[in-house]
């Protein structure tokens, strides 16, 4: 069975930084490029950033690009979001997904004053 | 960036009946190894998306018949053939062709 559990969400103020962890369990997480997506309370789905299976790869949204760093670790199964300089837009659940097949519960992220 | 424009935005359902959500692209999303990477989401009110169908018509494991994919180059639509209970909530389409990947507004199916 698949599992994705994010974590490392929470409230931080405009600014500050926070770091996403995503465990993976139940596929070949080394085959997979892994993305994370997020979506604002109410709002729809927004793609975030992606990274290749070897890493070889990086993409980033324009609305986060210069301010988050997405890496990734195999040997841990694990996927990582490191956002800095965090913005009250940035505000969302924030979904690991792996090749957009599989979707955890998310990390909820509150960027707030 | 590739727009990806869904219609209608909100859809009244009855139950048993078929149901067609539309998704059209500002680009077309044929990629150079010659697939189209459009898929469709649902995501049920309180729950996580999930993925229904990929590559334009591809059903993933799991995902009832009743729903099916069709479309090619920038037009693309999600049929229910007969919507049940359990359909309710928001539908997706997103393309994974061109980067940044882009999703739709979404649609909102909902029983009359």
């Amino acid at each position: 069975e698949v599992q994705l559990v994010e974590s490392g969400g929470g409230l931080v103020k405009p600014g500050g930084s926070l770091r996403l962890s995503c465990a993976a369990s139940g596929f070949t997480f080394s085959s997979y490029s892994m993305n994370w997506v997020r979506q604002a309370p109410g709002k729809g789905l927004e793609w975030v950033s992606s990274i290749s299976s070897s890493s070889g790869y990086i993409n980033y949204a324009d609305s986060v690009k210069g301010r988050f760093t997405i890496s990734r670790d195999n040997a841990k199964n694990s996927l990582y979001l490191q956002m800095n300089s965090l913005r009250a837009e940035d505000t969302a659940v924030y979904y690991c997904v792996p090749g957009f097949d599989y979707w955890g519960q998310g990390t909820l992220v509150t960027v707030s004053s | 960036d590739v727009v990806m424009t869904q219609s209608p935005l909100s859809l009244p359902v009855t139950l048993g009946q078929p149901a067609s959500i539309s998704c059209r692209s500002s680009q077309s999303l044929v990629h150079s190894d010659g697939n189209t990477y459009l898929n469709w989401f649902q995501q049920r009110p309180g729950q996580s998306p999930r993925r229904l169908i990929y590559k334009v018509s591809n059903r993933d494991s799991g995902v009832p018949d009743r729903f099916s994919g069709s479309g090619s180059g920038t037009d693309f639509t999600l049929k229910i053939s007969r919507v049940e209970a359990e359909d309710v909530g928001v539908y997706y389409c997103m393309q994974g062709t061109h980067w940044p990947r882009t999703f739709g507004q979404g649609t909102k199916v909902e029983f009359k």
